[in-house]
C-alpha cells in the first residue's frame, strides 16, 4: 500500500466555522507534511512532524493547527480562517526526514477549500 | 533568482513528440524530484535522483550534478501525460525534510 488519503476531498467554510483536515498512511512512515498550494503555484511547506513530534513550522498562522494523533494520523484544524486560506492543502509522507538519505515523498490528493 | 528554476513554464505538443523539460538548480543538492500533478491536485512522484540516468516506461530522467541541471524526457507522448510537471531539489544546506520546488511546467498534449 502506497497510498496517501485526505479527507475530504473538497471543504467550504465560512469564516467562524471550525473544520479539520484528515490525512492516512499506512506505509509505516514515520515523516509526514502539510502543504499548502495556491492555484498555478507550486506547494509550500506548512509543518513537518516527524515521529509524532512537530519538527518544523514554517510561520504558520495560529488558525492552523496541526495535530499527530499516531504514527498514521496527521489533521490540521482549521479555525476563523481567512478568503486568502483558500488553496489546495496536500499531505504527504515519507520514511523519515533525515538529510543524508534519499527519501521519496508520497502525497495525497489533496483537500480543496474554500473559504467564504 | 529562485533555487530552481524550471522551462519552459508552458509546452504543447502533438501525440507521439519526443518532450524535455529543464530543471536547474543553484544549490548542493542530495537529491532531486521530479513530480506529476494533474488538474484535480494529487501529486506522484516520478523520479528521485541524486546521479545519472533513471528510465520508467516512457519516462526518462537524468541528472548532471557537476552542470546543477536535470532533464524529463517523455517519449511517445500521449495525451494522458498532460499535467503539471514539476522539479523539487532537496538542498544539503536546509533541513533533510524540506523539498525547494520549482514552479513547474503545465504540458498540454494533443491527439
Amino acid at each position: 500500500d502506497t497510498e496517501v488519503t485526505q479527507t475530504p476531498k473538497h471543504l467550504v467554510m465560512g469564516m467562524t466555522n471550525k473544520k479539520s483536515l484528515k490525512c492516512e498512511q499506512h506505509m509505516g512512515h514515520r515523516a509526514m507534511y502539510w502543504y499548502k498550494q495556491k492555484a498555478k503555484k507550486p506547494p509550500e511547506l506548512m509543518f513537518v512532524y516527524s515521529y509524532e513530534k512537530l519538527s518544523i513550522n514554517e510561520s504558520v498562522p495560529s488558525r492552523f493547527s496541526p495535530e499527530c494523533p499516531n504514527s498514521s494520523l496527521l489533521n490540521l484544524h482549521l479555525h476563523a480562517l481567512q478568503p486568502e486560506d483558500s488553496a489546495l492543502y496536500l499531505c504527504a509522507s515519507s520514511q523519515g526526514v533525515t538529510g543524508q538519505r534519499q527519501e521519496t515523498q508520497y502525497f495525497g490528493p489533496g483537500t480543496r477549500l474554500l473559504v467564504l | 533568482k529562485n533555487e530552481v528554476e524550471q522551462s519552459p513554464q508552458n509546452l504543447t505538443a502533438q501525440e507521439g513528440e519526443f518532450i524535455t523539460i529543464n530543471c536547474s538548480y543553484s544549490v548542493g543538492i542530495s537529491a532531486l524530484h521530479w513530480l506529476q500533478q494533474h488538474p484535480g491536485g494529487g501529486i506522484v512522484s516520478l523520479f528521485m535522483l541524486s546521479s545519472g540516468k533513471k528510465k520508467h516506461g516512457r519516462l526518462i530522467a537524468t541528472i548532471n550534478i557537476q552542470e546543477k541541471h536535470s532533464s524529463l524526457h517523455i517519449t511517445a507522448s500521449h495525451p494522458r501525460d498532460s499535467a503539471v510537471y514539476i522539479c523539487a531539489v532537496r538542498s544539503r544546506e536546509t533541513s533533510g525534510s524540506r523539498l525547494t520546488f520549482g514552479e513547474g511546467t503545465q504540458l498540454t498534449v494533443n491527439p
